[in-house]
Parts: C-alpha cells; sequence; structure tokens
C-alpha cells in the first residue's frame, strides 16, 4: 500500500497568515492526489483535485502543486472559515489511502 | 439536490451484524462508482471499500475483506454496506463517498454526513 505522510499533523495560525500543509507518498503517485477539508463533526470537502485542480466552488485562496511524492496546499491568506482539518488522499493504486491529517488551529 | 444521506449505524456487539445504506438523490446514481469511507474517533480518514458504477467490480481494504459487502441498487439509487463478524476496531463514522472523474484520476467529489457505528460488548 502507499502511505501517505503528512505534515505538520498541526498548527497554529492568525487570521491572514499563509498556510502551507505538504505531503509524501512512499512512491511516486505523478499527480493522482487529491485534498480534502474536514470541520469537526462534518463530511469531508473536496479542495483540489489531480494534484492542482480546485474543485467547484473553492476559494482562490487555496491552491495546491506537486508531481511524483512531493505535494503541497496553500492556503494565501487564512480566512477564519478555514480552521479546519486537512486531508491528502492518493488514487494512484488501490487501496486508496489518506494521509493522517493537518488540523489548522486558531493561534 | 445533489446529496447522499446514509442510513443504518448504531450500537453493535462483536460478532454481529450491521448493514449500512446510503440513498442517492439529485444526480444519475448509476453514472458514478461509489465509495465508503470511515473515521475512528478522533481519528483520520480510512477507505474502506468501492464499486464500479455497475456493480461489476468490487475492492475492500484488508482490515474488512471477507467480512464487509459492498453492493448498489441502482433502480433504487440506493449504495449498501453489509457489515458482518462486527470488531471493537469497527467503530466509527461511516461516509459513502461519490467519485469524481478528471482524466484517469479519483478523487471523492459528494459525501454523506456519516453514519456511527459503535462496535461494543
Amino acid at each position: 500500500d502507499i502511505q501517505m505522510t503528512q505534515s505538520p499533523s498541526s498548527l497554529s495560525a492568525s487570521v491572514g497568515d499563509r498556510v502551507t500543509i505538504t505531503c509524501r507518498a512512499s512512491q511516486s503517485i505523478n499527480t493522482f492526489l487529491h485534498w480534502y477539508q474536514q470541520k469537526p463533526g462534518k463530511a469531508p470537502r473536496l479542495l483540489i483535485y489531480g494534484a492542482s485542480s480546485l474543485h467547484s466552488g473553492v476559494p482562490s485562496r487555496f491552491s495546491a502543486s506537486g508531481s511524483g511524492t512531493d505535494f503541497t496546499l496553500t492556503i494565501s491568506s487564512l480566512q477564519p472559515e478555514d480552521f479546519a482539518s486537512y486531508y491528502c488522499q492518493q488514487s494512484h493504486s488501490s487501496p486508496l489511502t489518506f494521509g493522517g491529517g493537518t488540523k489548522v488551529e486558531i493561534k | 439536490q445533489v446529496q447522499l444521506v446514509e442510513s443504518g449505524g448504531g450500537v453493535a456487539q462483536p460478532g454481529r451484524s450491521l448493514r449500512l445504506s446510503c440513498a442517492a438523490s439529485g444526480f444519475t446514481f448509476s453514472h458514478y462508482g461509489m465509495h465508503w469511507v470511515r473515521q475512528a474517533p478522533g481519528k483520520g480518514l480510512e477507505w474502506v471499500a468501492v464499486i464500479w458504477y455497475d456493480g461489476s467490480n468490487k475492492y475492500y481494504a484488508d482490515s474488512v475483506k471477507g467480512r464487509f459487502t459492498i453492493s448498489r441498487d441502482n433502480p433504487k439509487n440506493t449504495l449498501h454496506l453489509q457489515m458482518d463478524s462486527l470488531r471493537v476496531e469497527d467503530t466509527a463514522v461511516y461516509y459513502c463517498a461519490r467519485v469524481f472523474h478528471s482524466g484517469n484520476s479519483q478523487s471523492l467529489d459528494l459525501w454523506g454526513q456519516g453514519t456511527l457505528v459503535t462496535v461494543s460488548s
């Protein structure tokens, strides 16, 4: 199975900050990498698919890049509604696997 | 309204069974592959199973293989997860999710609200 490692596991930031989350795959997954946001008690929400494509309705302050084994999700200016957990997921190989998550908390 | 609504969660003793359902509406269910993903309390997301749009292929996580069965009823727009021989470690919120195809890439673009399964004696 492909292991997905996210870092950091948590971070504290202020509104307006630029935030970057990284995700590393245990082997090359090309651009079969997706990012989700999850708020407490809610289902995950697709933010980014194919490593860098913004899903419909997602604010442009979210961006992502990467290919192969190393990927990043960036929030250019953190907003109050962005405090949540973020997960990466690979779809290169079965089984689908998720990163352990990054919790973005208010400083 | 495009949505997925899970049902069937609850409390079960170890070794017993539960059947989860996921009702789809607002889109052509029979055109989409569907997944089950679970999340243990306070933990991350774990993929459980997938079924092709026409039910022709099914795949499972090793942790549930031989115990869980994914199925679908396209005329009734419903996805199921039959969970047998339940274990304490199956305790989680179970989500159904729709496949979003972009080229060869599969992400999950529509999720249900989740249904909680608690396995406890």
